[in-house]
């Protein structure tokens, strides 16, 4: 299956978005999903495993959620820093690999 | 605190091999599933292969693009794991990433810069 997310978003300072990524096939309540967050030249970071929970550090700004009525993840992002400039990546497996999502570009501006 | 550092990436040509290492520390390395994932220059993520620990049997799982070409293995007493890479073209260019974890990449190193050039 591919995991399909909006290639970029913006959104100003303060406001709240929702990064989405759709499965293609297979329910995606089967396997977890995860979300990472990679700033220009640094490695990625997790913000979001297990489809909801968030790592130790990583603000309650950032939620998770899957919806099986439109067999997607969401990653939502609340009260927007210019610090949530980023490129968000959502991660999935199926009984061998794991699958990742294109990556959405979110500018903060 | 959980660190993990990559080290080996160079410049290679077209053909040729290279080992990359992955240096774990802050954590029970040998109870520790570690993976690959590797970005190419201006594009997005790929998963390119696991080991599991040697509980659950160490054996390697890749995907189609790598399989027969890369190879993951690890060394608890040193708790490194390694990612052969043989028969390398253009197409592997990439900062390769170690990540901890099968299913999921918790915890992720800065990445180690392999450039395959004829």
């Amino acid at each position: 299956f591919m995991l399909a997310q909006p290639h970029s978003l913006s959104e100003s300072p303060g406001k709240t978005i929702t990064i989405s990524c759709v499965r293609s096939s297979g329910s995606i309540a089967s396997n977890f999903v995860q979300w990472y967050q990679q700033r220009p030249g640094s490695a990625p970071k997790t913000v979001i495993f297990n489809d909801e929970q968030r790592p130790f550090g990583v603000p309650d700004r950032f939620s998770g959620s899957i919806d099986s009525s439109s067999n997607s993840a969401s990653l939502t992002i609340s009260r927007l820093k210019t610090d949530d400039e980023a490129t968000y990546y959502c991660q999935s497996y199926d009984d061998t690999n794991q699958i990742f999502g294109g990556g959405t570009k979110l500018t903060v501006l | 605190e959980v660190q993990l550092v990559e080290s080996g990436g160079d410049l290679v040509k077209t053909g040729g091999s290279l080992r990359l290492s992955c240096l774990v520390s802050g954590l029970t390395f040998s109870n520790t599933w570690m993976s690959w994932v590797r970005q190419a220059p201006g594009k997005g993520l790929e998963w390119i292969g696991r080991i599991k620990s040697k509980s659950d049997g160490e054996t390697t799982d890749y995907p189609a693009p790598v399989k027969g070409r890369f190879t993951i293995s690890r060394e608890d007493s040193k708790d490194t794991v390694y990612l052969q890479l043989d028969g390398l073209t253009a197409e592997d260019t990439a900062v390769y990433y170690c990540t901890t974890g099968g299913w999921t990449n918790f915890y992720w190193g800065q990445g180690t810069l392999v450039t395959v050039s004829s």
